[in-house]
């Protein structure tokens, strides 16, 4: 079975400042891994997806993750945040199409972009 | 396109009330999810659907729970009775397994509040 963690439950960043949310996943076979946004009273959109290929993915709305496959990381990045930024960040794995792309979830992280 | 849909968008019931959440799948997709979110738990995935059959109904956390998807284009989630534990945002996503470029698109939850 596959997990994840995300280390920070919450990370408040001042406007145009960087922010890197942390996730770490384990599994026993190989997996694809996905960062997901939750705006407000909304559900859930791809921000970017690692499948295969360069470990170094890019997103919607400037956001980028690495794959590191020795530290079974995905971290995920964005080099100047807005205040539109703020929202619940969740990196998810899954073992591909063999399971319809069934999503195993982190605890998700809170964005906080203050002015 | 019109995404995934979900109604009600919001419930409010009374314990031992039933109640049914709707979701009608983008057209096409072959797989539904049943997803719920608490802050507790985070998101979890209570049961899924590979061509209208259900493939995996351990997350639906007791027999009160129950899922149906008569086609393809409609499931439902039923709990019967409800309790207050069950407050929470469900929601339903839906993917189309034979692509890996079809991650999971998930609806904007319906949230359920049982007093």
């Amino acid at each position: 079975a596959q997990s994840v963690t995300q280390l920070d439950s919450q990370v408040p960043v001042f406007e145009e400042a960087p922010v890197e949310l942390r996730c770490n996943y384990s599994s026993s076979v190989s997996v694809y891994l996905f960062w997901y946004v939750q705006y407000p009273n909304q559900g859930l959109q791809l921000l970017l997806k690692y499948l295969s290929g360069s470990t170094l993915v890019k997103g919607i709305n400037g956001f980028e993750a690495e794959f590191n496959k020795s530290q079974t990381s995905f971290h995920l990045r964005k080099p100047s945040v807005h205040i539109s930024d703020t929202a619940e960040y969740f990196c998810a794995v899954s073992v591909g199409k063999a399971a319809g792309n069934k999503l195993t979830f982190g605890g998700g992280t809170r964005v906080l972009v203050k002015p | 396109d019109a995404g995934v849909i979900q109604s009600p968008r919001h419930e409010v019931t009374e314990m031992g009330q039933e109640v049914t959440l709707r979701c009608k799948p983008i057209s096409g997709h072959d797989y539904l999810f049943w997803y719920r979110q608490t802050m507790m738990r985070g998101l979890e995935l209570l049961i899924y659907f590979n061509n209208n059959v259900p493939i995996d109904d351990s997350g639906m956390p007791e027999d009160r729970f129950s899922a149906k998807m008569p086609n393809a284009s409609f499931s439902t989630l039923k709990i019967q009775p409800s309790e207050p534990r069950d407050s929470a945002v469900y929601f339903c996503a839906s993917s189309f397994a034979s692509s890996y470029n079809s991650p999971l698109h998930f609806g904007n939850g319906t949230r359920l509040t049982v007093t």
